[in-house]
């Protein structure tokens, strides 16, 4: 099993611009959660899914979007990307335990 | 409000002593208590959890953890560090009354350094 991977590793945006964050697990996993990461600041979770079709906002939606078409994929949408959205993006899941399993994540610079 | 405090930011020990990573909760209701590691560069790794039972708890790579419900910590210890521990460890919570979407409060993390 890959596990939960994530594309692309590394991105740099220019101020404006827009992308999509690819997350997929092979675990059948049903919960999947999207974080941020940023220095001394832990993690801030940003969207999460309890299931195919099924989104709900975390602490720091705005800027962001997503959506569940399958089990499988859960990508982050950015739109009009901006300075404040610099960070490490985590995407995580979890099944039918307690315990969230993480992607590689994705480090992103707005400039 | 509920919350998860890690107190140190940055603990320092000598290998082969044993470590302390000190971690309290405020929940209400039953906490399920969680530690993940993050080496550099990487995504977080599950080490171990608490739910319900015996108190301490074993996990990967020799850590383990006690769970004291009076004090409402939930501290990670190795009885031996090896200089490959260092990293950032992160506690977490689930969520009380999260209904059915498992969502967790994290720690702001603590850096875990092992001297040769």
């Amino acid at each position: 099993n890959a596990g939960v991977t994530q594309t692309p590793k590394f991105r740099i945006l220019k101020i404006g611009q827009s992308m999509t964050l690819q997350c997929t697990q092979d675990m059948n996993h049903n919960y999947m959660y999207w974080y941020r990461q940023d220095p001394g600041m832990g993690l801030k979770l940003i969207y999460y899914s309890v299931g195919a079709g099924i989104t709900d906002k975390g602490e720091v939606p705005n800027g962001y979007n997503v959506s569940r078409s399958t089990t499988e994929d859960f990508p982050l949408r950015l739109e009009l990307a901006a300075p404040s959205q610099t960070s490490v993006y985590f995407c995580a899941s979890s099944g039918t335990a307690y315990e969230q399993y993480f992607g590689p994540g994705t480090r992103l610079t707005v400039t | 409000a509920q919350s998860v405090a890690q107190p140190e930011d940055q603990v320092n020990v000598a290998e082969g002593n044993p470590l302390t990573v000190k971690c309290t909760y405020s929940v209400s209701g039953n906490p399920y208590l969680f530690w993940y590691v993050q080496y550099p560069n990487r995504g977080l790794q599950f080490l171990l959890k608490y739910i319900t039972g015996d108190n301490l708890v074993k996990g990967s790579y020799g850590f383990e953890a006690e769970f004291n419900k009076s004090q409402t910590s939930f501290h990670l210890k190795k009885p031996s560090a090896l200089v490959s521990d260092s990293a950032l460890y992160f506690c977490a919570v689930r969520v009380s009354n999260a209904g059915n979407n498992r969502k967790l409060i994290w720690g702001l993390g603590t850096s875990l350094a092992v001297n040769p």
